[in-house]
């Protein structure tokens, strides 16, 4: 069974202030996916990580795949009220027998206060 | 931009009553799931269906779980008998290629009472 734990499970800031929220597991994925998540509707994807050591950048989103594709972390820079909202990591599956089955993590509920 | 649409987007139904959940994936996709999330808790995948059949399945899946894609367009997840902890979101998810990212419908609220 394929864990993700993801941190902190809240996370309160000022408008301005940067943030970092990690994905860990002891399996490897083949690739790990970050979404975004309103109340009331469907995770809306934000990036898809692939190769190890990779990183991404959406605007003052930085989002990083470890070297050995067990972890990640998303990175907000200067964070503002718009990104106040439910943040999910999820990783599909190593092998080939997966045919991208997603393990998700518990989410990180964001806000920030203007 | 393609979306995966989902309905109803709620459903409420009495103990041992059949559901049917639908969905329409984004039309030149290949691989359709089923995810739902119990209120407060994690998104838990429930089946992944490719190339007209179920290619993986998790333990909450079991037989009162069936999933079809009968005419190529709709996908549809049917519970036979339901039981109070049925009571879950419900989400659709479709892909194109691997690696590729997901596209999540809106989701089905279930409520059994």
């Amino acid at each position: 069974t394929q864990l993700l734990e993801q941190s902190p499970q809240f996370l309160s800031i000022q408008e301005g202030e940067n943030l970092t929220v990690y994905c860990n597991s002891s399996s490897v994925f083949s690739s790990l996916q970050w979404y975004r998540q309103e109340p009331g509707e469907g995770p809306v994807l934000l990036v898809t990580v692939v190769t190890g050591g990779e990183v991404k950048k959406l605007k003052r989103l930085t989002f990083q795949f470890g070297d050995a594709r067990k972890d990640s972390s998303l990175h907000i820079t200067a964070a503002q009220p718009g990104d106040t909202g439910l943040y999910l990591c999820a990783g599909a599956g190593a092998g080939g027998t997966s045919y991208g089955k997603l393990t998700f993590g518990q989410g990180t509920i964001l806000t920030v206060h203007p | 931009e393609p979306e995966v649409t989902q309905t109803p987007s709620h459903q409420v139904t009495q103990m041992g009553q059949e559901v049917i959940l639908r969905c329409v994936p984004i039309s030149n996709h290949l691989y359709f799931y089923w995810y739902r999330q119990i209120l407060g808790q994690k998104v838990e995948f429930l089946v992944s269906f490719y190339n007209n059949e179920i290619s993986e399945k998790s333990e909450i899946f079991d037989d009162q779980f069936s999933v079809e894609r009968p005419d190529g367009s709709n996908f549809t997840l049917k519970i036979r008998s339901t039981k109070l902890e049925d009571s879950a979101m419900y989400f659709c998810a479709s892909r194109g290629q691997p690696g590729n990212g997901y596209t999540f419908g809106s989701g089905t609220r279930l409520t059994v009472v």
